[in-house]
């Protein structure tokens, strides 16, 4: 079976860094796009960015580029998403995602992690 | 920057059909951006339905399908189940490795 499973939930306050896991399970990891998905609390989803584990080659969202960074560790089939410094405004739930598919003609994204939960408080 | 659209909210009745869209400001939509669709219940995570705009995901129900209608991509559900009261979100590819989610629409089936 192909999945996905997430770290837990973080609790941190502003200006903290963080670095969230998604490791990879049932299918060949570094072969496959995986991406990162945000969800702001009551808001739509927004895709982030993918990496290739293969190569570690990662495009951005504009909206994300310089905000975060996605790393990849193609030895433990895990997936990384991480901040240097925090805002209250980065509390959201992250999804991981495995993209399917080629960079010349799109993505499915399947499967899906469960979520992890940040919240940045004060 | 692109910005995809889909209709905020939508009603339909038990067993009816309805058909959500996603657009773009600027532009149609085409095969060549891949549209595929996604349901959200509250509290768990999205669910794939289709991709490649047409092509079902393994387990989802003969009751959805995906089109292009016009200029926009579509998401139709012809006998509409109380289970599929959810938000709906598409996505669009658009080259370089880069994707986008449309707003999401919330399905009411009442």
């Amino acid at each position: 079976e192909v999945q996905l499973v997430q770290s837990g939930a973080e609790v941190k306050k502003p200006g903290e860094s963080l670095k969230i896991s998604c490791k990879g399970s049932g299918y060949n990891f570094p072969t496959s796009w995986i991406g990162w998905v945000r969800q702001m609390p009551g808001k739509g989803l927004e895709w982030m960015g993918i990496i290739y584990p293969g190569d570690s080659d990662t495009r951005y969202s504009p909206s994300f580029q310089g905000q975060v960074t996605i790393s990849a560790d193609k030895s433990s089939n895990t997936a990384h998403l991480q901040w240097s410094s925090l805002r209250a405004s980065d509390t959201a739930m992250y999804y991981c995602a495995r993209h399917q598919g080629r960079l010349r003609d799109g993505f499915n994204l399947d499967p899906w992690g469960q979520g992890t939960l940040v919240t940045v408080s004060s | 920057q692109t910005v995809v659209t889909q209709e905020p909210s939508f009603s339909v009745s038990p067993g009816g059909t309805v058909t959500l869209t996603c657009g773009l400001t600027s532009g149609s939509v085409s095969t060549d951006y891949n549209p595929s669709w996604y349901q959200q219940t509250p509290g768990q995570a999205p669910r794939t339905l289709i991709y490649n705009t047409k092509t079902r995901s393994s387990g989802v129900p003969a009751r959805f399908s995906g089109s292009i209608l016009g200029n926009k991509a579509a998401l139709t559900i012809t006998g509409a189940q109380t289970d599929d009261e959810s938000n709906y979100y598409c996505l669009l590819y658009l080259r370089g490795g880069i994707s986008v989610f449309g707003g999401g629409t919330k399905l009411t089936v009442l």
